[in-house]
């Protein structure tokens, strides 16, 4: 069965304090991983798309990174605006159905 | 351009009513999906759709149906409502197979749903 497992579950950070969030995945021939950030009260916002082990992909103080098992979400000088839940989801090939791991939430406190 | 837009924002049923909330999307998308997101459970598929006249089961479709008529529009009906299903209902629009680089999925703002 696909899973996709999302650590910490929360993450508390002081500004400017840099981490990384990670997404393991067991998606049999996975053809992508989606990232997305998700605020209070609103639908979850695409971030990213991974294809293939080693590609990184950057937004800003964000960094998005997949290996063969996992990815992370590495944040750089985190802002309190930065505050957020963070989700990502896996797909294989051939298939239209995504998994979705239940997300970190991040704070960062000024 | 409005990407996913979601109808009613919030909604209050009694059990045993029914409804149907309304999804569109203007970026001529194949495939769309609905999902229910629950504190502790995270999102959860209920229905999806690739294409005009083409629907499935997602993980969680009991007490759902779905029709797919036109690429735009992805209505949810709610057939019988119970307590269980007071959740926060998503609609999401999504390029897959568009070639690498080019899948996205996009998400409605949200239907709150509360079943007394």
């Amino acid at each position: 069965e696909d899973q996709v497992t999302q650590s910490p579950e929360a993450l508390r950070l002081q500004e400017g304090e840099s981490s990384s969030l990670n997404c393991s995945y067991t998606v049999s021939g996975l053809r992508g991983l989606f990232w997305y950030r998700q605020d209070p009260g609103k639908g979850p916002e695409f971030l990213f798309t991974l294809y293939s082990a080693g590609e990184e992909k950057e937004k800003e103080r964000l960094k998005a990174t997949l290996t063969k098992k996992e990815s992370f979400l590495h944040i750089t000088a985190p802002k309190p605006e930065d505050s957020a839940t963070y989700l990502c989801a896996g797909y294989r090939g051939g298939s239209e159905k995504l998994v979705f791991g239940k997300g970190t939430k991040l704070t960062v406190n000024p | 351009n409005a990407g996913v837009t979601q109808t009613p924002k919030f909604q209050v049923l009694k059990t045993g009513q029914s409804m149907t909330l309304q999804c569109a999307q203007d970026m001529n998308h194949e495939y769309m999906s609905w999902y229910r997101q629950d504190p502790g459970m995270g999102l959860r598929l209920i229905h999806y759709s690739v294409g005009a006249g083409i629907t499935d089961q997602g993980e969680v479709p009991n007490g759902y149906n779905v029709s797919r008529s036109t690429t735009e529009d992805f209505p949810l009906r709610l057939l019988s409502a119970a307590p269980s299903q007071t959740s926060v209902y998503f609609c999401a629009s999504t390029q897959l197979a568009g070639g690498p680089g080019t899948d996205t999925q996009y998400f409605g703002p949200g239907t709150r749903l509360t079943v007394l």
